[in-house]
């Protein structure tokens, strides 16, 4: 079984640029989570989508960040225009399925630099 | 609001040695508790899981942890250090009944030799 895949690995753009992260869950997860770490602190929640409705939003930091899960399959995380503070690792977890335990499935993250 | 305190950014072993990593929570309803595993390159991993019943939980590779409800606290320890388990491991807590899971900031685990 495939784990969860994120793309890409590393996007170092400029200021003002737009990124665009993908999230493509562990198949039949539908809860689909964004977490944002920067610069070694705690791993903070951005986003929960069931299917693909967003079931809690509270953790995106302004509206530059634009997430998006187009038939409850992968997601988007978008950041438009990117300021320096959106520097970090973007991280995207799945959980549900057949025996939902709570436990979250992670992919190895997206680590974005902004210059 | 849930948040959860781990005591040391940073702890170094022996090898061989006792691991013993602190983390604190708070949480208005009962929790369930999780320690992540991070190793270099990979995404974090489950290490073991709290949600109800016995309150020592064992996860794997020879980790496990105490829920302590009076304390607050969900302590990850391990008898004998070994190399590989050089980490960072992250203490996470989410209510009963939601789904939102809240971190912390990790401890990276050195071992040294």
């Amino acid at each position: 079984e495939a784990g969860v895949t994120q793309f890409p690995s590393h996007s170092v753009i400029e200021k003002g640029q737009t990124v665009t992260l993908r999230c493509d869950p562990i198949s039949g997860h539908d809860n689909l989570y964004w977490y944002r770490r920067v610069m070694g602190k705690e791993i903070k929640f951005l986003l929960h989508f069931v299917k693909e409705s967003k079931q809690d939003e509270s953790g995106m930091p302004n509206n530059r960040f634009l997430a998006e899960r187009t038939g409850g399959t992968y997601s988007t995380l978008k950041v438009q225009p990117a300021e320096l503070e959106d520097s970090g690792v973007y991280f995207c977890a799945s959980s549900g399925g057949a025996s939902n335990t709570g436990e979250l499935f992670f992919g190895e993250g997206s680590r974005l630099t902004v210059l | 609001a849930q948040s959860v305190t781990q005591l040391g950014s940073h702890v170094s072993v022996s090898e061989g040695a006792l691991v013993l990593l602190r983390c604190n929570y708070s949480s208005s309803v009962p929790p369930y508790l999780f320690w992540y595993v991070q190793y270099p390159n990979q995404g974090l991993q489950l290490l073991l899981k709290y949600t109800t019943g016995a309150t020592l939980v064992k996860g794997i590779n020879g980790f496990e942890a105490e829920f302590k409800k009076s304390e607050t606290s969900f302590h990850l320890t391990k008898p004998s250090a070994h190399m590989s388990d050089a980490a960072e491991y992250f203490c996470a807590v989410r209510n009963t009944g939601g789904f939102k899971t809240i971190f912390g900031a990790g401890t990276r685990l050195f071992v040294k030799a």
